[in-house]
This record gives structure tokens, sequence and C-alpha cells, in this order.
């Protein structure tokens, strides 16, 4: 079992509609991150959260919006999507956020959530 | 910014023998980390291997291997006694760093196909 969970596994939505996709981990991690990945293409990063407050942020349309409510949750508000938003979003954390060299401070990704935009 | 490179789209193995999958880096950062990850068709990104650049030793992790070549800038994963469930996606990533955190930059994949 992952200790990364994310909901729902599957998601539909039109283009007007507004939903979120919600990620939740316990093993402590003080760093989340949001990946999306197109089919046949690796993960491309989204945001980044370290310790509560949103250190990263790759240019991300703003009608994708991040949210860390708390160490151990962190959602993706979507809305007004395009058909092109369609993909696999990837939610993942790490122990620390990394700024020191040491260790391997390994991503742990959860299963994903498949968004389908009508 | 730095680069993976993965030269094979696609691998073919027979069960039980050993495959290598090719990775290439570029970066001018003398401290830095490689990942191999692999994903199923389930989607889920499933962590095998790290080798820190400072790392004298290769890296090892049961039927994983990494084959790593500081001088060439490679980093190659060996799987030995294939398995039918090894078959996946396979990803080649470098962590590179932020002011205010890290991201891992992850190469184009190799598709393994383990046949029986």
């Amino acid at each position: 079992d992952t200790e990364v969970t994310q909901t729902p596994k599957h998601l539909v939505m039109g283009m007007t509609n507004k939903k979120s996709l919600k990620c939740e981990q316990h093993m402590g991690h003080r760093a989340m991150y949001w990946y999306k990945q197109k089919a046949k293409k690796p993960p491309e990063l989204m945001f980044v959260y370290s310790y509560e407050k949103l250190s990263i942020n790759e240019s991300v349309p703003s009608r994708f919006s991040p949210e860390c409510p708390n160490s151990s949750l962190l959602n993706l508000h979507l809305h007004a999507l395009q058909p092109e938003d369609s993909a696999l979003y990837l939610c993942a954390s790490s122990q620390s956020p990394g700024q020191s060299s040491s260790g391997a401070n390994v991503l742990t990704f959860g299963a994903g959530s498949r968004l389908t935009v009508l | 910014a730095q680069k993976i490179t993965q030269t094979q789209p696609g691998m073919f193995v027979q069960e039980k023998e050993a495959v290598t999958l090719d990775c290439t880096y570029d970066t001018s950062d003398q401290s830095y980390g490689l990942f191999w990850y692999k994903q199923p068709s389930s989607g889920e990104m499933i962590f095998l291997i790290y080798q820190g650049s400072y790392d004298e030793q290769n890296a090892t992790e049961g039927r994983y291997s990494l084959n790593f070549q500081k001088a060439r800038k490679s980093a190659n994963l060996v799987i030995s006694a294939s398995q039918l469930g090894d078959s996946a996606m396979y990803f080649c990533a470098m962590r590179e760093y932020f002011n205010y955190g890290q991201n891992f930059v992850f190469g184009p994949g190799t598709r393994l196909s383990v046949l029986p």
C-alpha cells in the first residue's frame, strides 16, 4: 500500500466545473509536490510546498490552485480547465524540502488522479 | 538546466535474464543525486534506487543495481533475474535544487517488457 493517498483515482469534469484533487501523507514529511504527467511523457513539476508554504510554482496557469491546509494534506483546486489539461496528476512528498544535499530525500509518490476534461 | 537522456524507448528481456537500462545526465553541479523509478500501468511511481554523486560504491537494492560511471555521466540501472512483474516504464531522474526546495527532473523513460 502506498503511503501517499490520492483521491479521487479518476475524475471526469466539464470545462465549467470546479473540482479538487486531494493528497494525504502521514509520514511526517515536510515537503509536498504536485506533478502533471501526460500520456507517454515523464512527470513535470507543478508546485512544491515546503513547511506548508508554497515555495515553487512552475508557471502553472491560474486555473490550477494549490492549497496546503496542514503538513499532511495537499489539495489541487481545478476550475475552468481545458481538454489539454487531461493528464495523470501525481502527488509526492519528501522528508525535507531538500535545501541540503545530504541523503537521498526520496520522493514518495501517490497512485495518481487521472483527470479527463471534456 | 539539468538534463536526463534515456536512449532506449523500449526494451525486451526474457524472464530470468538480466537487463541494463541506460541513463546519461548532464550537470555542472558537483553534488547531485540520481534516482530510478518504476511506473507500472497503474500509474504509481515506485522508487527503486538512489546514487549520490559522492558515493564511491555503486548502489544496490535487491535485484536492482546502479552502474555509476561519474566521468562518463552515466547511471545505468541493472535488473537481475527479470520477472514478469518488472514489465513497466522506468524513469531515470536527477535532483536539482532551488533556493527553497528540490525538484526531480525525469528522463523520457524506457518501457521494459519481460517475455515469458
